[in-house]
């Protein structure tokens, strides 16, 4: 069964400091793997994905991913973590069936001054 | 182009009224999905919908049903609300049924009492 794995419920940095979210995901193909992100209030809005090809993938607002197909895993990556990026993040490995997407119950992220 | 469009954004309904939200997709997108967000479960997959057609269903109970238009629109309806319906929803736009991106609305946050 497929299913995505995110072990850190809340994490809380220093602005400046740098980032890593955990993502372990089940698949039993090549799975396509998304990073979201959703500020309170909103909707989900994409960061970055992977498909095939070069395992380490650039995003918007300066994040990064590294597929690791031995480790099953999809870690989240932002050298300087600023303010505004205080959020949840969801990774997403899918679409399983059609469009559908599994998530995981998501990394809360705090950013201290 | 705009993006994914919910209305209404928030509703307060009472146990055992009905219910209906609805989701515009972005101009040209085909597919819509429909996930329920809440605290202790996350992102859980409702149902999709491809040219007006329901391609996949989630394990919600028949009380949850939705509806694709011609003009790619998408509604979902809750009967018989429980308090345990609570939530927000979000709705998903894909371009086909071979896009594996999915654009999210801001989503409708709905309150159950």
């Amino acid at each position: 069964a497929q299913s995505v794995t995110q072990p850190d419920i809340h994490i809380t940095v220093s602005e400046g400091a740098s980032l890593e979210l955990r993502c372990n995901y089940s698949y039993g193909a090549t799975p396509y793997l998304f990073w979201y992100v959703q500020s309170p209030g909103q909707g989900l809005q994409l960061l970055l994905k992977y498909f095939s090809g070069d395992t380490l993938v650039q995003g918007i607002k300066g994040f990064e991913a590294e597929f690791k197909r031995s480790q099953s895993s999809f870690n989240l990556r932002k050298p300087s973590v600023h303010w505004s990026d205080a959020a949840e993040y969801f990774c997403a490995v899918g679409p399983i069936t059609g469009n559908q997407f599994y998530f995981g119950t998501g990394t809360s992220l705090t950013v201290i001054p | 182009k705009a993006g994914v469009t919910q209305t209404p954004r928030y509703l307060i309904k009472t146990r055992g009224q009905q219910v209906t939200l609805s989701c515009s997709p972005i101009s040209g997108h085909r597919s819509v999905s429909w996930y329920q967000q809440t605290p202790g479960q996350g992102l859980q997959f409702l149902f999709e919908y491809f040219s007006e057609t329901q391609r996949n269903k989630g394990n919600f109970p028949g009380r949850f049903s939705g509806r694709q238009f011609s003009n790619s629109r998408s509604e979902m309806n809750v009967s018989t609300l429980e308090l345990g319906d609570s939530a927000l929803y979000l709705c998903a736009s894909s371009l086909s049924q071979v896009n594996t991106e999915a654009f999210f609305g801001q989503g409708t946050r709905l309150t159950v009492v």
